[in-house]
């Protein structure tokens, strides 16, 4: 199957700095992907799609602002955590979409702020 | 959009029980209903899917069955182990779109 990675794979930063989480598709390439966040003890919750060359859309509740995501290339998006709080930790997974409906995950990032 | 109840929310079994979860979808577009497997601290891993156009798929000791005109779906797992405990997810998407996930089952299967 297709390889997603994901860096760092956990991060602890202090309240108020920001923190990139980078999401790579190893042996693919793909036009869209998305950003889901999982709380502990939740399910997984959608923040956005991301088509590369085009801005994120969002979902209603997360902030672009504070959430910004880049889709430079087929095979690299960020996600730039801002100005990041205690309530943002959090566990990140990306996925990329190939083909039809098949979505590929990355390991996660798990986000601590202190 | 789409909205995905999923029932129960937790559930204990004797090791080589079955175990039966089942999800409701709202949106009648969705065509794709996978099932994954999350394990503590670990990404999703996708255990089954199926698509609208099928009633039915089973692999081995795991099946899915699909009602499109209820818009529900359901996992079963027949002879449970002990590796069988984690969190199940159900999920629902159409074409190019994001999966929309249940809230998950907490599955434990005690031998």
């Amino acid at each position: 199957g297709a390889v997603v990675s994901q860096h760092p794979s956990w991060v602890i930063c202090k309240s108020g700095t920001s923190v990139k989480i980078e999401c790579r598709s190893l042996d693919f390439q793909a036009t869209t992907m998305f950003w889901y966040r999982q709380f502990p003890k939740q399910s997984l919750m959608l923040m956005a799609t991301s088509n590369e060359g085009s801005k994120a859309t969002y979902e209603q509740g997360v902030e672009k602002d504070k959430f910004l995501i880049n889709h430079a290339s087929l095979t690299l998006s960020t996600l730039t955590v801002t100005s990041a709080h205690p309530e943002d930790s959090s566990f990140y997974i990306c996925t990329y979409l190939a083909g039809v409906n098949e979505q590929f995950f990355g390991p996660g990032t798990r986000l601590t702020v202190l | 959009g789409e909205n995905v109840e999923q029932h129960p929310s937790t559930l204990s079994v004797q090791e080589g029980d079955s175990a039966v979860i089942k999800c409701t979808y709202s949106d009648s577009a969705s065509n794709y209903f996978p099932w994954y497997k999350q394990e503590l601290g670990k990404r999703p891993q996708l255990i089954i899917d199926i698509r609208s156009n099928v009633g039915e798929k089973k692999d081995q000791r795991i099946a899915v069955t699909l009602n499109k005109t209820a818009k529900h779906f359901s996992l079963h797992i027949t002879e449970t182990q002990p590796e069988d405990s984690a969190v199940y997810f159900c999920a629902a998407t159409q074409a190019g779109t994001a999966l929309i996930f249940g809230k998950g089952t907490t599955l434990s299967v005690s031998s």
